[in-house]
């Protein structure tokens, strides 16, 4: 069985200038995280979604920040314009549904932004 | 509301002798409790979790983990430490009534020393 995938691994762009991220998650998981990780620390959520819904994004700043999940499927995280303080690794996970079954994560996407 | 403290950054120990990584945790309903596991570069790795039922759980590479309700507390063993167990570890919390939402700790850095 195929794990969360995501795309690109690395991406450097230049400040004010739009990125994007792509995740695919293990087929038949309902839920979908978005979470932001900086260097040596843990997780910070950024988005979840409950199918194509998203039901928690207090964490994401909308004035830069967006993200959808078409079809309850795959989902794009999109930052623009870029500021160097994004420069973090973005993880996607996704989980069967209930709060008691773990998520499973992707490899992330580290971002640099110079 | 939710949080996961570790009040640990890093622990050091011996190859061969017996490992703790703290993790405490505050919910307001009844928790659910996962530690994973993150190596240099790589996505988060599920290890094992805690739903309901005995208080000590086992998981992968031989790792298990004591809840204690009074303590609130989630804590990561294992009783023969391995160089390759080196990483980062991190405990996260969800629990009843609280939807899917994830919570991380800021993480634990485990050596393991020859």
């Amino acid at each position: 069985e195929a794990g969360v995938v995501q795309s690109p691994r690395y991406k450097i762009i230049e400040k004010k200038q739009p990125v994007a991220f792509w995740c695919n998650p293990i087929s038949g998981h309902n839920t979908l995280y978005w979470y932001l990780q900086n260097l040596g620390q843990g997780p910070e959520l950024l988005i979840r979604y409950e199918n194509e819904e998203a039901v928690d994004d207090s964490q994401l700043p909308k004035d830069r920040f967006s993200a959808e999940r078409l079809k309850g499927v795959d989902s794009t995280l999109k930052i623009q314009p870029a500021e160097l303080g994004d420069s973090a690794v973005y993880l996607c996970a996704s989980s069967l549904g209930p709060g008691n079954t773990e998520a499973f994560f992707g490899q992330g996407t580290r971002l640099t932004v110079v | 509301a939710q949080s996961v403290a570790q009040p640990e950054d890093q622990v050091n120990v011996a190859e061969g002798n017996p490992l703790t990584v703290k993790c405490t945790y505050s919910v307001s309903g009844n928790p659910y409790l996962f530690w994973y596991v993150q190596y240099p570069n790589r996505g988060l790795q599920f290890l094992l979790k805690y739903i309901t039922g005995d208080n000590l759980v086992k998981g992968s590479y031989g790792f298990e983990a004591e809840f204690n309700k009074s303590q609130t507390s989630f804590h990561l063993k294992k009783p023969s430490a391995l160089v390759s167990d080196s990483a980062l570890y991190f405990c996260a919390v969800s629990f009843t009534g609280g939807g899917n939402k994830l919570t991380f700790g800021t993480g634990t850095q485990l050596k393991v020393e020859l």
